[in-house]
């Protein structure tokens, strides 16, 4: 059964650094790996959709990562803003699609 | 990118009534729809998933007679909250399929039972 987690569960840092989110899942037979933002009491914004082929994709600021063969993803965020603000979702897809718990980030003004 | 509608995107309802969540994939056909529970804080937890024309598989633990849901067309997905408690409440996702690599979500639904 495909597990999805993430970590840290929570991460504030100051505005303008950079940092890195973290996601792990422990069946590498996945047809993609997505990263998702969620505001609070908001439905799901996509950022960044990797096939299994792929290795990263990048748009802006953020760019992610994926290593198949060892299960793991990681979300890069660079010169972090105040508005990077939200949880991110990431989430593999073999037959469904399945999501860890998220990352609550808070980039301090 | 397609584009998929929930309605309603908020909902109250009295314990004991039953709510239905419409899922429309807009600008594409979809085969497949998935139906997500999000609780305060957590993450997203499959509930089912819907095709067209069949019955509704069902996850474990999630009470087919309860979250009924009905996939008539290939752009229309519905769930039907039963009885509805207060344990209920929760934010509701739908999600379709367009093809094998591509999959749209709607913006949810948050229900709340008083």
């Amino acid at each position: 059964k495909q597990e999805v987690t993430q970590i840290p569960a929570a991460l504030s840092v100051p505005e303008g650094e950079n940092l890195v989110l973290n996601c792990s899942f422990t069946d590498s037979a996945i047809y993609n790996l997505q990263w998702f933002r969620q505001d609070p009491g908001k439905g799901l914004t996509s950022l960044l959709l990797i096939q299994s082929s792929q290795r990263e994709q990048t748009s802006g600021r953020l760019n992610a990562s994926l290593d198949k063969s060892s299960g793991r993803s990681t979300l890069y965020i660079a010169a972090s803003q105040p508005g990077d603000s939200a949880t991110y979702l990431c989430a593999v897809r073999d037959d469904k699609i399945i999501f860890g718990k998220g990352t609550r980030l808070h980039i301090l003004p | 990118g397609a584009v998929v509608s929930q309605h309603p995107s908020r909902v109250i309802c009295k314990s004991g009534t039953s709510v239905k969540i419409e899922c429309r994939s807009l600008d594409f056909q979809a085969t497949t729809m998935f139906w997500y529970r999000q609780f305060p804080k957590k993450s997203l937890m499959l509930m089912a998933t819907s095709n067209e024309g069949s019955k509704a598989t069902y996850e474990q633990g999630v009470e087919k007679d309860k979250f009924l849901i009905n996939h008539a067309s290939l752009t229309l997905s519905t769930l039907t909250v039963t009885s509805a408690h207060p344990e209920d409440s929760s934010f509701y996702i739908c999600s379709a399929r367009a093809s094998p690599y591509e999959q749209y979500f709607g913006p949810g639904t948050r229900l709340t039972v008083t």
